[in-house]
């Protein structure tokens, strides 16, 4: 079946920073979405990417599909203490169902 | 008002014990989602309904029954669950299914079998 390969699993960053994480696959997506997911609730959609080649902006974020339509990037800018939170990509391959596959999630902490 | 609300929250049963999640979403979608992200491992699909149809069953044991009596509601019923079966059980929803469209979670319901 499809996986997605997310990287880092974890990082630690002072605040400030860049961060930038991507996720992989072995087969090809229609469709990439990035979630951000606070311990207790349930994963917030932050940017949604339907393109090869489509950059997004939404803030500090900025995602973009790649080009193979089998990898995207999610990069924060100037890191702030409230980034912190399990990042997570998802792709849909199926048209028909929707079905989302994540990855497995991206841990991010900030120090201040 | 949040967009998908679920209820409870938190949830502790016994082997034995029937039980239902709810999940209402607020945001005039036509599909419907129950996942299941337990730790350590990726959120996994369970069920998709569309239009108050089921289109898909990921292999789910039976001991999860889904009902979507209309487009706002699902829920998930629950009989005797294995430990196992704890983990945070998400909804979703979006505008249509398929590729393309969007899907927005639920707070999820922590649900712990002893």
């Amino acid at each position: 079946g499809q996986q997605l390969n997310q990287s880092p699993q974890s990082m630690f960053i002072q605040e400030g920073e860049d961060v930038s994480m991507n996720c992989t696959s072995s087969s090809i997506f229609n469709t990439w979405l990035w979630y951000k997911q606070d311990p207790g609730e349930g994963p917030v959609l932050l940017i949604a990417l339907y393109k090869a080649g489509e950059l997004t902006s939404n803030g500090r974020l900025t995602a973009q599909f790649g080009i193979t339509r089998k990898d995207s990037f999610l990069n924060i800018s100037a890191s702030i203490p409230s980034d912190v939170g399990i990042y997570f990509c998802a792709g849909q391959g199926n048209r028909n169902t929707g079905k989302l596959i994540f990855g497995q999630g991206t841990t991010l902490q900030v120090k201040p | 008002e949040t967009g998908v609300t679920q209820t409870p929250r938190h949830l502790v049963m016994g082997m034995t014990n029937k039980k239902s999640l709810k999940c209402e979403q607020h945001l005039g979608h036509n599909a419907m989602y129950w996942y299941k992200q337990s730790a350590k491992k990726p959120l996994e699909l369970m069920f998709v309904y569309s239009l108050e149809e089921r289109v898909e069953n990921n292999s789910v044991p039976s001991r999860f029954s889904p009902e979507c009596p209309n487009s706002s509601h699902l829920f998930l019923h629950l009989h005797t669950l294995q430990p196992e079966d704890s983990a945070l059980y998400l909804c979703a929803s979006s505008q249509r299914q398929g590729a393309g469209y969007e899907q927005y979670f639920g707070p999820g319901t922590r649900l712990t079998v002893t």
